[in-house]
C-alpha cells in the first residue's frame, strides 16, 4: 500500500509568488494535517481537515491557506511567498483527527523562497 | 515561547550502549506524550508514546520515562544500533476544544557509532 505523498518534491520560487502543494494521504485516512519545518526546528502545526472540512488552524497568517478534497487529498496555498517561507512542508494523514501515534507522514516538499 | 524543550541538539553513543534522549514541558496541560524520528529526506515516523497517567511505557528496545513533577520525560534505547542515527523529536498533546494540538520540540540528533 503507498505511504502518504506530497508532490513537488522540491520547489524554488521568489518572493511575492504563489505555491501550491499537494498532499494524498493513505488509502482509507480521512484527516490531513500540515506542517511547516524550518531548519533546525521542530514541525509547526498549520492546518487540520477532517471530511473536506478545517479542524484547526496553527498560528499562521491568511497567506496560508489549504482545502480537502473529496477523495481526501489535499493542498496546502501560500500566497505573497516570504523568504521565512523556506522550509520542508509536511503533510500528515490519520483516519480520524487527534490519533497522533497513528499519523503518518509524506516525505515532504522543500521550499525555497529566493 | 518553547512549550516543549530539548534542549541537547545532539548526542553520540556507541553501539550497544544506552542512548538517552531528554525532553522537558512546561505546560501541565499536556496528557499525552510522543516521540518521533527522522531520517534525512523523509517524514517523520512515530516511535513511541505515553500517557500521562503512566511513568513508563516499553517497547522493545526503547522505554519512554514520564516524570509529572518535574516536566520531564525521557527516551532510552537499548542496546543502541547504527540505525537508531536518526533526529529524535520530543511531542505532547493537550485538549484544545474540540481539537487536539500537537506541540513538537526542536530535536535532538543521535549519532551511534559502530
Amino acid at each position: 500500500d503507498a505511504g502518504v505523498t506530497q508532490s513537488p518534491t522540491h520547489l524554488i520560487k521568489t518572493r511575492g509568488q504563489q505555491v501550491t502543494l499537494r498532499c494524498s494521504p493513505i488509502s482509507g485516512h480521512k484527516s490531513v494535517s500540515w506542517y511547516q519545518q524550518v531548519l533546525g526546528q521542530g514541525p509547526q502545526f498549520i492546518f487540520q481537515y477532517y471530511e473536506k472540512e478545517e479542524r484547526g488552524r496553527g498560528n499562521f497568517p491568511d497567506r496560508f491557506s489549504a482545502r480537502q478534497f473529496p477523495n481526501y487529498s489535499s493542498e496546502l496555498n501560500v500566497n505573497a511567498l516570504l523568504l521565512g517561507d523556506s522550509a520542508l512542508y509536511l503533510c500528515a494523514s490519520s483516519l480520524v483527527p487527534g490519533l497522533y501515534n497513528e499519523q503518518f507522514f509524506g516525505p515532504g516538499t522543500r521550499l525555497t523562497v529566493l | 515561547d518553547q512549550q516543549v524543550k530539548q534542549n541537547s541538539p545532539s548526542l553520540s553513543v556507541q553501539e550497544g550502549r544506552i542512548s538517552i534522549l531528554n525532553c522537558d514541558y512546561t505546560n501541565s496541560m499536556f496528557d499525552y506524550f510522543l516521540w518521533y524520528k527522522k531520517y534525512p529526506a523523509e517524514g517523520p515516523t512515530f516511535l513511541i508514546s505515553i500517557s500521562s497517567i503512566k511513568d513508563k511505557n516499553e517497547d522493545g528496545r526503547f522505554t519512554v520515562f514520564l516524570n509529572k513533577s518535574a516536566k520531564h520525560l525521557s527516551l532510552h534505547i537499548v542496546p543502541s544500533q547504527p540505525g537508531d542515527s536518526a533526529v529524535y523529536f520530543c511531542a505532547a498533546s493537550l485538549n484544545a476544544g474540540n481539537n487536539r494540538k500537537l506541540i513538537w520540540g526542536l530535536g535532538t540528533s543521535l549519532g551511534v557509532n559502530p
